[in-house]
């Protein structure tokens, strides 16, 4: 079946401009996760979609971040005049936790450059 | 609070010998453990788990993992190492508090198999 995409693949973007960022999961999936990862290093936890829960947002490091998830499904991580130390890789997944199936499955992921 | 550790930023392996990419965990409670593998710009694979049962856990790609409760580990292991194992590998752990279902990772380990 088809897994997480994430589009778009790269964005180049000059200081100060707002970047959107789309993640569709999984289909069924109710659990969907934003991580960035800068410079093949490890993964920054961001925010966190869990059915009609309220999201974890423990992560996201300014309120220059916001996210959302619409009709359960297709989520937007949006970054406000952005700054180069926000150029990283950004990483969507999404998981189901039915029947204690707990593991993640990633996103290419959208490789953000802010210039 | 759960965390994982990975003491090892790199390791080198000749092709054809056993790898370990060692991983330790601090829960509370009974621990979900997990392994994943990132290959040059590409997101995470889920490579294996441990929730419960043998200790000793099959995986993806000849991968294996031995949960020690004694030692609070999660080593991942392979028989015989192919060059093209070469990649980052992240050991991760569930955080199900406060009703969540985040994983938390390590800083990942390098794997180089060299020819």
């Amino acid at each position: 079946g088809a897994g997480v995409s994430q589009s778009p693949s790269n964005k180049v973007t000059e200081k100060g401009k707002d970047v959107e960022l789309r993640c569709d999961p999984i289909s069924g999936h109710t659990a969907l996760y934003w991580y960035r990862q800068s410079l093949g290093q490890g993964l920054e936890f961001l925010i966190y979609f869990q059915g009609n829960s309220a999201p974890d947002k423990s992560g996201l490091p300014s309120d220059r971040f916001s996210a959302e998830r619409t009709g359960g499904s297709v989520s937007t991580l949006t970054i406000q005049r952005t700054q180069q130390e926000d150029s990283a890789v950004y990483l969507c997944a999404s998981s189901s936790i039915a029947g204690g199936r707990y593991e993640q499955y990633f996103g290419p992921g959208t490789r953000l450059t802010v210039t | 609070a759960q965390s994982v550790a990975q003491p090892e930023d790199q390791v080198n392996v000749a092709e054809g010998n056993p790898l370990t990419v060692k991983c330790t965990y601090s829960v509370s409670g009974n621990p979900y453990l997990f392994w994943y593998v990132q290959y040059p710009n590409r997101g995470l694979q889920f490579l294996l788990k441990y929730i419960t049962g043998d200790n000793l856990v099959k995986g993806s790609y000849g991968f294996e993992a031995e949960f020690n409760k004694s030692q609070t580990s999660f080593h991942l292991k392979k028989p015989s190492a192919l060059v093209s194992d070469s990649a980052l590998y992240f050991c991760a752990v569930r955080d199900g508090s406060g009703g969540y279902n985040k994983l938390i990772f390590g800083a990942g380990t390098r794997l180089a198999v060299h020819p």
